[in-house]
């Protein structure tokens, strides 16, 4: 069974830093592109990141390039999210998700919740 | 990236069905054959109900079906049942990116 487990969201002031974990279990993690979409509180799912299955690949969205950067470990199966210079607008949760040909999602993480507030 | 095109709401009564568009432009919908859709109840993650247009994964009941046309992709839902009320989104491979719809809240009556 594919699961995807995410952590590390929390409550932070805006200009700090965060990063998020999703820990993948059930597939090769190795072998599968993953990404990152996000929905802020009564809005709709938000592409923001995806890297390729070796690392050596990586795409933002316009929104969060040049703050946040993604990552993976195919030793531990765990995908990250650096998130710096936060801001209210990022407020949101994060779901990480696997990725099957053309950028679809095949399997979703439950999401954390990241809360950017004063 | 602008977000695709979906209606805010639909609705239809039990047995019925329904349709949900989402239109892009040439540079997603219009050039790539991988349109996906996913469902998604209140505070739960998304799932995926159909890719590549008009694919079902494992699982899914044929009841949903999807298409393409030019720059507008379609979901449709036969038979609805009150299980099936839950918001739909849309998604479209850019290029090297990710476009969703903003999400579609179907109502069964």
């Amino acid at each position: 069974e594919v699961q995807l487990l995410e952590s590390g969201g929390g409550l932070v002031q805006p200009g700090e830093s965060l990063r998020l974990s999703c820990a993948a279990s059930g597939f090769t993690f190795r072998s599968s592109a993953m990404g990152w979409v996000r929905q802020a509180p009564g809005e709709g799912l938000e592409w923001i990141s995806s890297i390729s299955v070796g690392g050596d690949g990586t795409y933002y969205a316009d929104s969060v390039k040049g703050r946040f950067t993604i990552s993976r470990d195919n030793s531990k199966n765990i995908l990250y999210l650096q998130m710096n210079s936060l801001r209210a607008e990022d407020t949101a949760a994060y779901y990480c998700a696997k990725q099957v040909r053309g950028w679809q999602f095949d399997y979703w993480g439950q999401g954390t919740l990241v809360t950017v507030s004063s | 990236q602008s977000a695709l095109t979906q209606p805010r709401s639909v609705s239809g009564s039990p047995g019925q069905s329904v349709t949900i568009s989402c239109t892009g432009t040439s540079s997603d919908v219009g050039t790539y054959n991988y349109v996906s859709w996913y469902q998604q109840y209140p505070g739960k993650a998304p799932k995926l109900m159909i890719y590549d247009v008009s694919k079902r994964p494992s699982g899914v009941p044929d009841r949903f079906s999807g298409s393409k046309s030019d720059n507008t992709a379609s979901l449709t839902i036969s038979g609805l049942q009150a299980e099936d009320e839950a918001d739909y989104y849309c998604c479209s491979y850019a290029g090297s990116s990710v476009v969703f719809g903003g999400g579609t809240k179907l109502t069964v009556l």
